[in-house]
C-alpha cells in the first residue's frame, strides 16, 4: 500500500538558517506523482512542486530546492536562508498511477517555524 | 479569477445534526476530492470523483456521504454517524490534463 512519511513532526530555526524537511514515501507502482505543499496559518493549502517518478532531477526555485532519489524512496524539501514568511506546515503527498485525477496520499506534516 | 470555493469558512451544528459542506470550482477540472484534517493528523481522503455521477470511497468515508452532479459541484454531508466530525475540511480538484491539485480555503466544522 502507498504511504507517505514525514518523520520530522516540528522543526525550529533562525532566520538565515537552512533547513531540510524529509519526506519518505512508500508505493508499488513504477508510476507516481510527489507533491509538497505549504499550510500557511490561513489553512488553505499551497502547491509548491509536483514531480514524476521517471524525472530524478533536482530542482531549484529560488531559495526552495528539492531533491529526489528514487534509490531511497525520498523527496526532500530544503529552504536555503530562511524567512519568518516560510513558517508553516509542509506536506508531502504521492498520487500513484500517472494520471493527475488519482487520489493524493498524504504525510503528517511537519511544522516550521522560523524564528527572527 | 478560476479557483475553489467552499462555504461556510465555520460551521457550529448541534451534535446528531447532518450538516452539508459546499465546494464549487470553475477550473474546469474532472477529479474532486473531500480531505479531513485534524491536529497532527494530516489529511485523510474521504470521498472523490474522477467524473461526474461517479465517486469513490477513501480512507475515513465512514459517516460521510457525498454526490456529484455537476461537474463543478461536490458537497459533503457529514452525517449524524460520524461520532467526531469536529474537523478542519478542505476539498480540492485536478485535470486529467496535469497540473497540481488545486485546494479550497477550507470550513472549520466544530459540533457542539
Amino acid at each position: 500500500a502507498q504511504k507517505v512519511t514525514q518523520a520530522q513532526t516540528e522543526i525550529s530555526v533562525v532566520e538565515k538558517e537552512d533547513v531540510t524537511l524529509d519526506c519518505v514515501y512508500e508505493t508499488r507502482d513504477t508510476t507516481y506523482y510527489l507533491f509538497w505543499y505549504k499550510q500557511p496559518p490561513s489553512g488553505e493549502l499551497v502547491f509548491l512542486i509536483r514531480r514524476n517518478s521517471f524525472d530524478e532531477q533536482n530542482e531549484i526555485s529560488g531559495r526552495y530546492s528539492w531533491n529526489f532519489q528514487k534509490s531511497t524512496s525520498s523527496f526532500n524539501f530544503t529552504i536555503t536562508a530562511s524567512q519568518v514568511v516560510d513558517s508553516a506546515v509542509y506536506f508531502c503527498a504521492l498520487s500513484e498511477g500517472g494520471r493527475n485525477t488519482d487520489k493524493l496520499i498524504f504525510g503528517t506534516g511537519t511544522r516550521l517555524q522560523v524564528f527572527p | 479569477d478560476g479557483g475553489i470555493t467552499q462555504s461556510p469558512k465555520y460551521l457550529f451544528r448541534k451534535e446528531g445534526q447532518n450538516v452539508t459542506l459546499s465546494c464549487e470550482q470553475n477550473l474546469n477540472h474532472d477529479a474532486m476530492y473531500w480531505y479531513r484534517q485534524d491536529p497532527g493528523q494530516g489529511l485523510r481522503l474521504i470521498y472523490y470523483s474522477q467524473i461526474v455521477n461517479d465517486f469513490q470511497k477513501g480512507d475515513i468515508a465512514e459517516g460521510y456521504s457525498v454526490s456529484r452532479e455537476k461537474k463543478e459541484s461536490f458537497p459533503l454531508t457529514v452525517t449524524s454517524a460520524q461520532k467526531n466530525p469536529t474537523a478542519f475540511y478542505l476539498c480540492a480538484s485536478s485535470h486529467d490534463r496535469g497540473g497540481g491539485y488545486t485546494f479550497g480555503s477550507g470550513t472549520r466544522l466544530t459540533v457542539v
